[in-house]
């Protein structure tokens, strides 16, 4: 399977705290992409990291990327309430017309 | 506001009962695509569409049917065929088809419960 996984399943913080996300895949990838989805909502894309990139800023977020492991990690610094979410990885694999694969997700929760 | 709208929000079938999620997009995507998730897991590809009048079948298609009649529109009808099609059910979008490599954009999806 193609498919990333992401590591760990469920996260539980205190705001404030910095929350570590991880997904490892198998096959080599043209980028890798994190989603956020709010319980009963839509996914929402956050940040989009090509191949050929080691590391990416977006605000609070910042995710990193090692092809050689191939795996990619999503930080969130300073965390929220309002952060508490699932968070999915999506690899977009190589080769012609490669569709974009989903993970399970990771469920984080940020305690007031 | 630009953006992908599914309706129903909720839908209630009985089984044996086809019913028809609709899906409609005002970014000028080229693509649209149709996505299940089950508690759990991560989304799983039922059918895409590269262009209007055409669609290709993702890695679930049995028991699911779509259309796409209009750029705008990518109506996804679950049969009696599907076993167990209670479900959320996610359409998203694309600029372009599988050779855009970049972000998908999402309706805020619909809940699918068989009784």
């Amino acid at each position: 399977s193609q498919q990333g996984e992401e590591d760990p399943q469920a996260l539980s913080i205190q705001e404030g705290e910095n929350a570590t996300m991880n997904c490892s895949y198998k096959t080599s990838i043209n980028n890798l992409q994190w989603y956020r989805q709010n319980s009963g909502r839509g996914l929402v894309h956050l940040i989009l990291i090509r191949s050929n990139e080691r590391e990416k800023h977006s605000g609070r977020l910042r995710v990193t990327l090692d092809t050689s492991k191939k795996s990619s990690s999503l930080l969130i610094t300073a965390s929220r309430a309002a952060d508490t979410a699932s968070y999915f990885c999506a690899t977009r694999h190589t080769g012609a017309n490669s569709k974009l694969t989903f993970g399970k997700g990771i469920t984080l929760s940020v305690r007031p | 506001d630009g953006g992908i709208t599914q309706s129903p929000k909720y839908l209630f079938r009985k089984e044996g009962q086809n019913v028809t999620l609709s899906c409609e997009q005002n970014l000028n995507h080229d693509a649209m695509y149709w996505y299940r998730q089950d508690p759990g897991q991560g989304l799983r590809l039922i059918y895409y569409s590269q262009i209007v009048n055409d669609f290709q079948k993702g890695d679930i298609a049995e028991g699911y049917s779509v259309s796409r009649e209009k750029k705008e529109s990518f109506p996804l009808t679950v049969t009696s065929a599907q076993k167990n099609p209670t479900a959320f059910y996610l359409c998203a979008s694309s600029p372009s088809g599988l050779a855009f490599t970049g972000e998908l954009f999402f309706g805020e999806g619909s809940r699918l419960t068989v009784l």
